[in-house]
């Protein structure tokens, strides 16, 4: 009863290159949705969000966009540099769901040098 | 400032011990989420609080998993006996309640014999 689902579990991306990474969820309600970066051995930390009166929003070299009718959204990054290599939570929650954040399972970025 | 602060980084214990994880939040937050990170299930959230009483505990596996947060700045999360299959890295986070990130400790790496 996963309701946030990343379904590719890695990716690997020539350095300079674009890296799109995907999320689908199941929950009609969440209106707002947020990625986050891991590196080994330490804790996410917040990358971008986005909330569902938008379908875009960007930060520097990453840009999530929001497609609601299909309950898919979509991180990219470009260019691609080496330390981007990390695990990308996507995560999302509901506004009268109180703070509680349904986060994916990961996809797992190497940009290659 | 000081992040969230989980101790300890790594624990290395016997089947049928009983394990104590411990989590100071970041100053002035008042929500304090427990998570547990699996490949099969990313970032499962087991519990969290709000101004230190239990919200939501649903995503606590079993009756040996339970979680105190006494003040608004120290939680811990307790797993007695501990099996095998509770070997994992547990993360806590702190945000504010209206909203907002949440921001994540180190993880604790459980490692059950």
């Amino acid at each position: 009863d996963q309701q946030v689902k990343q379904n590719s579990p890695s990716l690997s991306v020539q350095e300079g290159r674009i890296s799109i990474l995907n999320c689908d969820y199941t929950n009609s309600m969440f209106d707002y949705f947020l990625w986050y970066k891991k590196y080994p051995a330490e804790g996410p930390t917040f990358l971008i969000s986005i909330s569902s009166i938008k379908d875009k929003n960007e930060d520097g070299r990453f840009t999530v966009f929001l497609n609601k009718s299909a309950k898919h959204l979509s991180l990219h990054i470009v260019p691609s540099q080496p330390g981007d290599s990390a695990v990308y939570f996507c995560a999302a929650s509901e506004y009268n769901g109180g703070n509680q954040f349904y986060f994916g399972t990961g996809t797992s970025l190497t940009v290659i040098p | 400032d000081a992040g969230v602060i989980q101790s300890p980084r790594h624990e290395v214990t016997e089947m049928g011990q009983e394990v104590t994880l411990r989590c100071k939040p970041i100053s002035g937050h008042n929500s304090l989420f427990w998570y547990r990170q699996t490949m099969m299930r990313g970032l499962e959230l087991l519990i969290y609080f709000n101004n230190n009483v239990p919200i939501d505990d649903s995503g606590m596996p079993e009756d040996r998993f339970s979680a105190k947060m006494p003040n608004a700045s120290f939680s811990t999360l307790k797993i007695q006996p501990s099996e095998p299959r509770d070997s994992a890295v547990y993360f806590c986070a702190s945000s504010f309640t209206d909203g907002g990130t949440q921001h994540f400790g180190d993880g604790t790496r459980l490692s059950i014999l």
